[in-house]
């Protein structure tokens, strides 16, 4: 079966501008979540999807980070504008559904350098 | 606070020699346990789970962990490791009933033959 996908896998830009991410997840995967994976540390959850509703964005910046999953397959996630310490690989997984036993399978990843 | 402490940032071990990774947890309630492996190029695999039932878990290759719940403590075992086991390895938990993570920091692991 056919992983998650994301782009762009990399990613560079000046402090201020704004960019986005596009994630999309295993065909079937009600669950899809958002990672940002700063080096040298684990991947922090941002947001959580349930088919295109928010169940978890508590970590996530909303002044300057936004995401959406319509028609809950694809998601984007936006940040706007983008600081020297979002400087990171965003990480996009998605699992079956949202309860336990599932697992959640991750993509590539999209790495971003802020100048 | 939640939050998972993986002990070893950086392993370094010849073939053959024997693994393991510590990883310690604070969460609140019953929890399922994870490993996963990140190979140099490649995006997060799941190595192995626990659920609940026998606490010692066998995942692929090779690998296995014992989840202690008195020491809050999933630690991940290989007898004897192989150069292609060289990756990043992240030990992550998270609450009974969602599929919701918290990662460790990683632990870098380097074989040479």
């Amino acid at each position: 079966e056919a992983g998650v996908a994301q782009s762009p896998r990399y990613k560079i830009i000046e402090k201020r501008q704004s960019v986005a991410f596009w994630c999309n997840p295993i065909s079937g995967h009600a669950t899809l979540y958002w990672y940002q994976q700063i080096l040298g540390q684990g991947p922090k959850l941002l947001i959580q999807f349930q088919n295109n509703g928010v169940v978890d964005d508590s970590q996530l910046p909303k002044d300057r980070f936004s995401a959406e999953r319509l028609k809950g397959v694809d998601s984007t996630l936006k940040i706007q504008p983008a600081k020297l310490e979002d400087s990171a690989v965003y990480l996009c997984a998605s699992s079956l559904d949202n309860r336990r036993g599932q697992g959640q399978f991750f993509g590539p990843g999209t790495r971003l350098t802020v100048l | 606070a939640q939050s998972v402490s993986q002990h070893n940032h950086h392993v370094i071990l010849s073939e053959a020699a024997s693994l393991e990774l510590g990883c310690n947890y604070s969460y609140g309630g019953t929890v399922n346990l994870f490993w996963y492996v990140q190979y140099p190029g490649q995006h997060l695999q799941l190595l192995l789970k626990y659920f609940s039932g026998d606490p010692l878990v066998k995942g692929i290759k090779g690998f296995e962990a014992e989840f202690i719940k008195s020491k809050f403590s999933f630690n991940l075992r290989k007898p004897s490791v192989q150069w292609s086991d060289t990756a990043e390895y992240f030990c992550a938990v998270g609450s009974y009933n969602t599929d919701k993570l918290i990662f460790g920091t990683g632990t870098r692991l380097q074989v040479f033959p």
